[in-house]
């Protein structure tokens, strides 16, 4: 039968212009975050990651920018090229020792996903 | 992809078989970790590992069984009690277990589909 799923956020843009892709998340006690792109058929490929004790941290074409104060994270991609459309993912992980009554330890905790179309 | 390996690429099962989805490392990783992507959706954790001869159950554990033998091998057996299990399967491996250089890193996947 058809499958139920969620409809994922689109970002449609032009070739050679910046996107950002926005991730809410909702543990306080997050302290790790990772970017991944995922193209059509394979695992998701790393692309880049922030602790708590940053708001920004930049890579190759790639910014991260995380604002604590209202739970939010966002990846801009500079001169946005056909090859960068594929599926972003988001993902957490909280360090709260589970002997301190932390429950997620360890684990990454990922977003839906946004899908980036680039148009040449 | 890095250095973990999945096989096959594609897996077709009838009902009722059990199937075994490969996963093999060469990172010399402690950690790693099965999830389960269906169409539209995040990643779902099934299993985890967080060194050799020791594992845990995920979040949809339930189905599905896993053995860690060997450090660099973390196979996922998908049960003929795993109501739905048509999906993408994904393993990943970290260094190690929360201890600050935990970043995961996935390997290319396994398409199952039960006809």
């Amino acid at each position: 039968g058809e499958s139920v799923g969620l409809h994922l956020p689109t970002l449609s843009v032009q070739e050679g212009d910046n996107s950002i892709i926005n991730c809410a998340y909702s543990n306080s006690a997050s302290d790790y975050f990772i970017w991944y792109k995922q193209e059509s058929g394979k695992g998701p490929q790393f692309i880049i990651d922030i602790r708590s004790n940053m708001d920004k941290r930049q890579g190759q074409r790639v910014t991260v920018l995380l604002n604590k104060t209202v739970k939010h994270l966002s990846l801009q991609i500079a001169a946005t090229q056909p090859g960068d459309s594929a599926v972003y993912f988001c993902a957490e992980n909280s360090r709260k020792d589970p002997n301190a009554g932390g429950t997620s330890y360890g684990k990454l905790t990922f977003g839906q996903g946004t899908i980036l179309t680039v148009h040449p | 992809d890095g250095g973990i390996t999945q096989s096959p690429k594609y897996l077709f099962r009838k009902e009722g078989q059990n199937v075994t989805l490969s996963c093999e490392q060469n990172l010399n990783h402690d950690a790693m970790y099965w999830y389960r992507q269906d169409p539209g959706q995040g990643l779902r954790l099934i299993y985890y590992s967080q060194i050799v001869n020791d594992f845990q159950k995920g979040d949809i554990a339930e189905g599905y069984s896993v053995s860690r033998e060997k450090k660099e091998s973390f196979p996922l057996t998908v049960t003929s009690a795993q109501k739905n299990p048509t999906a993408f399967y994904l393993c990943a491996s970290s260094m190690n277990w929360g201890g600050g250089t935990d970043t995961q890193y996935f390997g290319p996947g396994t398409r199952l589909t039960v006809l």
